[in-house]
């Protein structure tokens, strides 16, 4: 079974500042799949950024990157330019890449406020 | 509506009451899924659907249950509600997997208050 883990429940940033939200994972799968949610107070789930863990390169959306370490198991989300509309709580979330189902397991969150 | 829809949005029920919740999705997606939220542990699977009539369980079944007849509905049923299943509910669908990636695409929740 996989685990992932998000050890900052809480965390402000000043708006135009950059902030990094952490993530680690427990798994023994060599292929999967890795992702940043952000869950505004609408509660809709807004997926942000995917790595795929047999790509080094760390992936981008425009403010958003992340840190991929995979021997770490580590998967960090930056947030570039922080806007007042990031303010949400952030999953991180793991995916099997398989046959059997396109199940996530889910960190337990992070709640970001952007300050003005 | 296009998309994944739940109903109701918001439900408060009683102490062994039957509840179900409802989720239709418009996209004729293979996979349906329905997560729990809850503070401090994110989303976590309850069971999850690969087809009209296929089901099994996820992470958290106990005191649900779910069907799909048909691929566009899957219904989660609450037999007897206690209060530690008051949550928020998720459903979200995907298309078939394979080698290849398939986003779930998430519906917006229904808040379900257990009293």
């Amino acid at each position: 079974a996989q685990t992932v883990t998000q050890s900052q429940p809480e965390m402000s940033v000043q708006e135009a500042e950059t902030v990094t939200l952490s993530c680690t994972y427990d798994t023994s799968e060599s292929n999967y799949y890795l992702f940043w949610y952000k869950q505004p107070p609408s509660r809709q789930m807004i997926l942000v950024i995917r790595q795929e863990a047999y790509k080094q390169q760390n992936a981008t959306e425009n403010r958003f990157s992340v840190n991929f370490q995979k021997a770490a198991k580590s998967f960090s989300l930056k947030i570039s330019d922080s806007q007042l509309g990031d303010t949400a709580m952030y999953f991180c979330a793991f995916m099997k890449r398989n046959n059997a189902g396109n199940m996530l397991t889910f960190g337990g969150g992070t709640r970001l406020m952007v300050k003005p | 509506d296009a998309g994944i829809t739940q109903s109701p949005r918001y439900k408060i029920t009683e102490t062994g009451r039957q509840v179900t919740l409802m989720c239709h999705q418009t996209w004729s997606h293979s996979y349906m899924f329905w997560y729990r939220q809850d503070l401090g542990h994110g989303l976590r699977l309850i069971y999850y659907s690969a087809a009209a009539d296929i089901t099994d369980k996820g992470e958290v079944p106990d005191g649900y249950v779910v069907s799909r007849s048909k691929t566009e509905n899957f219904p989660l049923t609450l037999e007897s509600a206690t209060r530690s299943q008051t949550s928020v509910y998720f459903c979200a669908s995907s298309e078939r997997s394979g080698s290849s990636y398939n986003e779930q695409f998430f519906g917006p929740g229904t808040r379900l208050t257990v009293l």
